[in-house]
């Protein structure tokens, strides 16, 4: 079974719009989420990330909104650019565990 | 630089061979993992290990066995590969057992089984 899920599948904005990635997940223990970044050919990176005890997390134009009773969670890239296309993978880990379930991805393209 | 170094890039073997994929870190990381990557799937976790000597089942285990000799050296092994492990393989290394621990990854190995 799937325990972190996203959506959409894929997405395609225009250059400048803001772009938002959904990510639920089922395990309540879960209590760090991660967002990966992949380009083609690479392998994914660390793009950021957020605590349960907090309910939104910003880095440059990369926001996480986070709502722990929904266990639900958003990845917003505002001013979306061409460069920003890629793979999107939410991941959860928490409890005694530290390995992290990612979810399914979504595939990102900003049109210019 | 701290760094996640996979081989080979590519590989292609026939159903019932013997494959062995390599990972190499230099992150003086702890933990070790093997991910395969298949569309619509996302990244499933295979075998982990926390150090030298130590392995543990991951999530999609079946068909694949793994050993951790060193610190920095985990090898995944398909002894007898068949189709359905053509994928994309990813190795990572993360520091600590404790939540918040982040992963590097490799670059991966793409495997076809024909």
């Amino acid at each position: 079974q799937q325990q972190v899920r996203q959506s959409p599948q894929s997405l395609t904005v225009w250059e400048g719009e803001t772009a938002i990635l959904n990510c639920s997940y089922e395990n309540s223990a879960f209590d760090y989420f991660p967002w990966y970044q992949q380009f083609p050919g690479e392998g994914p990176a660390l793009l950021i990330a957020i605590r349960s005890v907090s309910d939104k997390k910003e880095d440059g134009g990369f926001t996480i909104f986070f709502n722990k009773r929904e266990k639900n969670l958003s990845l917003h890239i505002k001013d979306s650019q061409p460069g920003d296309s890629a793979t999107y993978f939410c991941a959860a880990s928490g409890g005694m565990g530290y390995k992290l379930t990612f979810g399914t991805g979504t595939s990102l393209l900003v049109d210019p | 630089e701290a760094a996640v170094t996979q081989s080979p890039r590519n590989k292609v073997t026939v159903t019932g061979g013997n494959v062995t994929l390599s990972c190499r870190q230099t992150n003086s990381h702890n933990y070790m993992y093997w991910y395969r990557q298949d569309t619509g799937h996302g990244l499933r976790l295979i075998h982990y290990s926390y150090g030298a000597g130590n392995l543990q089942i991951g999530d999609v285990p079946d068909g694949y066995k793994a050993t951790r000799t060193t610190q920095e050296d985990f090898f995944l092994l398909l002894e007898l590969a068949s189709p359905s492990q053509t994928s994309l393989y990813f190795c990572a290394s993360s520091a600590r057992d404790r939540e918040g621990s982040d992963y590097t990854f490799g670059s991966g190995t793409r495997l076809l089984v024909i």
